[in-house]
């Protein structure tokens, strides 16, 4: 079956600490998203990326840094500069500039804690 | 820009009772509107989107939702609750401009009681 497959499901960090969130899809879809979500405040977005080598900041991308070095990964790196890095983390995909009614598929998520 | 506002964090509802949702957006063109449910420790599942034609949208587990551009406003309902119901639901909108990128509401947590 075709999906987004996100690992770990919970991550800790310790502080100064860099961590590395893994996402990969298997949809052959060419955009990809990160969100961090809060309670009570929805989906934030951190970085998304429309194609291969090509990545934009989002609403919230103090802190993280992201690669896409191939289509199917969209790996985000949450660095010592993020000081409230604590969230439940969600990876999408979507089919890209060819398909901008069709809405977003989602991984189940990383658990992100300071230890 | 676009933005969403959901109205309500948190609804309760009994068995069998009807569900409403509120949801209303902002955009200076035309939307494509999306709802998503997330259960705990999930990502969001796609219940039904709203692109062109039809106002009134059916998604699965027994969803709609209304386009109504006077209104601004796209509320999610279901005629009869379901305990599997219980979730936390999100609407979304994205317009053509943005490349696919979609703006979440802040979600609204159903409870369904017995």
């Amino acid at each position: 079956d075709g999906g987004i497959t996100q690992s770990p499901k919970y991550l800790f960090r310790k502080e100064g600490q860099n961590v590395t969130l893994s996402c990969e899809q298997n949809l052959n879809h060419d955009a990809m998203y990160w969100y961090r979500q809060d309670p009570g405040q929805g989906l934030r977005l951190i970085y998304y990326s429309q194609i291969v080598n090509d990545f934009q900041k989002g609403d919230i991308a103090e802190g993280y840094s992201v690669s896409r070095e191939k289509k199917e990964s969209f790996p985000l790196t949450v660095t010592s500069a993020q000081k409230n890095p604590t969230a439940f983390y969600l990876c999408a995909s979507s089919i890209g500039r060819t398909g901008r009614r069709q809405p977003q598929h989602f991984g189940d998520g990383t658990r992100l804690s300071i230890l | 820009a676009q933005s969403v506002t959901q109205l309500g964090s948190h609804v309760s509802v009994s068995e069998g009772a009807l569900v409403l949702l509120r949801c209303n957006y902002s955009s200076s063109v035309p939307p494509y509107l999306f709802w998503y449910v997330q259960y705990p420790n999930q990502g969001l599942q796609l219940l039904l989107k709203y692109t062109t034609g039809a106002t009134l949208v059916k998604g699965i587990n027994g969803f709609e939702a209304e386009f109504k551009k006077s209104e601004t406003s796209f509320h999610l309902t279901k005629p009869s609750a379901h305990m599997s119901d219980a979730a936390e639901y999100f609407c979304a909108v994205s317009v053509e401009a943005n490349a696919g990128k979609s703006t979440f509401g802040d979600g609204t947590t159903l409870t369904v009681k017995p």
